[in-house]
């Protein structure tokens, strides 16, 4: 089975960009989808997007779409999100987790961002 | 969109008693519904999904039913591990939603 480490919090202005990493460990990396879903403080689950590592093959859900780039490096298992631009409603949990089309596991540990002049 | 709405919003229930989650989605999603379980300062994990098919490791005291539009999470016996924040989450249309949670709390 898959697992997934994310990058640290990070603490960033608005209006700067940030990279944010979902790592792969397990042998099925690139033959499941994996998602971004963000978490505002206190709040419910949204799903951002997915991508497939074997073929980069991206979908995002309208509400985030143009706002954020997901991407895949699959030489090193690795998924990212990308901000060009912050701002201060990106503050929020971000997890990635496997599973694209359906449920979703098993899930990062999360990413705390946090965008605050 | 398809819209997933939760009741309620806050459960109060005692260790021991019996609890029971819904999940409403505004069109039919037919049996495509997921249910995870998220801890204060933890990731959701996934309990449920097909509406009624236990994940690996989850405790044979959660089941889950329904199908179309309205669902429902039952936990048979709370243990003090289950008290918790629970979310559906419908996977028949793009772009995949989510309900509000549910807060289940000591009472």
């Amino acid at each position: 089975e898959v697992q997934l480490v994310q990058s640290g919090a990070e603490v960033k202005k608005p209006g700067e960009s940030l990279k944010i990493t979902c790592q792969g460990f397990g042998n099925t990396f690139t033959a499941a989808w994996i998602a971004w879903v963000r978490q505002m403080p206190g709040k419910g689950l949204e799903w951002m997007g997915i991508i497939y590592p074997g073929d980069s093959d991206t979908r995002y859900n309208p509400s985030f779409q143009g706002q954020v780039t997901i991407s895949v490096d699959k030489s090193i298992s690795a998924v990212y999100l990308q901000w060009s631009r912050l701002k201060a409603s990106d503050t929020a949990m971000y997890y990635c987790a496997i599973g694209g089309l359906n449920w979703l596991a098993p899930w990062g540990q999360g990413t705390q961002v946090t965008v605050s002049s | 969109d398809i819209v997933m709405t939760q009741s309620p919003a806050t459960l109060s229930v005692s260790p021991g008693e019996g609890a029971t989650l819904s999940c409403r989605a505004s069109q039919t999603v037919t049996s495509s519904l997921a249910w995870y379980q998220q801890k204060p300062g933890q990731a959701p994990r996934l309990l449920m999904y097909g509406a009624s098919t236990r994940a690996t490791g989850t405790p044979a005291r959660f089941s889950g039913s329904g199908s179309g539009t309205d669902f429902t999470l039952t936990i048979s016996s709370l243990h003090s591990e289950d008290f918790a924040v629970y979310f559906c989450q419908q996977y028949k249309s793009w772009p995949l939603t989510f309900g509000q949670g549910t807060r289940l709390e000591i009472k």
